[in-house]
């Protein structure tokens, strides 16, 4: 397939464990962003890659939080010391050159179908 | 404060009928205004995307309109299926910093 995959699609973890969790974008785009959503709520802005490097990282919400695509490709968002809290779907996109086109618009961003976390 | 609000909340309508959805925003300085669809259990899918001198977008039975001068954005669907049940949710890009602003969605209920 061509879309964006995230893996797994249901992670069921204890308070407390850490968590990696896979997003697998589409070949060539080189604007990737993780988001969280809750359930009713839109998606929560968590990070974004240009290539590489994090060019924003001002939604993770505290230090347990950590992601990394060091090859500008697969990215992988790391939760330590889980919480209840934490417990949602985490949902990847990816764009083909990232928040501004040479138009002036920003790209669309392809989502993948998230995975679901539940903190026990 | 950068905001974006859609009413209804959640709509329940059925088959065949035609639907609006609204958008406020507070974003500024503006750059687009997108509408996405978010199946459940899926990720959302862009619909639409408006900047700041198209008034009008269609894309088949969706038809997205955008006032600037009152940030207000509106998504109708005409003739609506049951496979229009999701969640419609506005996103507004700030032309500063591209940052991008959610809306919390309308949940879309289609009956037979």
């Amino acid at each position: 397939g061509a879309g964006v995959s995230q893996t797994p699609s249901n992670k069921v973890t204890e308070k407390g464990k850490y968590v990696e969790l896979r997003c697998d974008p589409i070949s060539g785009h080189t604007a990737l962003y993780w988001y969280r959503q809750s359930l009713g709520q839109g998606p929560e802005f968590l990070i974004y890659f240009q290539g590489t490097g994090a060019a924003d990282d001002s939604g993770l919400p505290n230090d347990r939080f950590f992601a990394v695509r060091p090859e500008g490709s697969v990215s992988t968002l790391k939760i330590q010391r889980t919480e209840r809290g934490d417990s949602a779907v985490y949902l990847c996109a990816s764009s083909p050159r990232g928040d501004r086109a040479t138009s002036g618009r920003s790209d669309t961003q392809y989502f993948g179908p998230g995975t679901r976390l539940t903190v026990l | 404060k950068n905001q974006v609000e859609q009413s209804p909340q959640s709509l329940i309508i059925l088959e065949g009928k035609n639907c609006t959805l609204q958008c406020n925003y507070t974003v500024s300085p503006f750059s687009n205004l997108r509408w996405y669809k978010q199946d459940t259990g899926r990720g959302p899918v862009s619909l639409t995307i408006m900047t700041f001198s198209e008034n009008t977008k269609s894309n088949g039975r969706y038809t997205a309109t955008l006032d600037a001068d009152t940030k207000q954005s509106s998504l109708h669907i005409t003739a609506s299926q049951l496979s229009d049940s999701a969640s419609y949710i506005c996103v507004v890009s700030r032309n500063r910093d591209d940052k991008i602003i959610f809306g919390k969605g309308t949940r879309l209920h289609i009956l037979p």
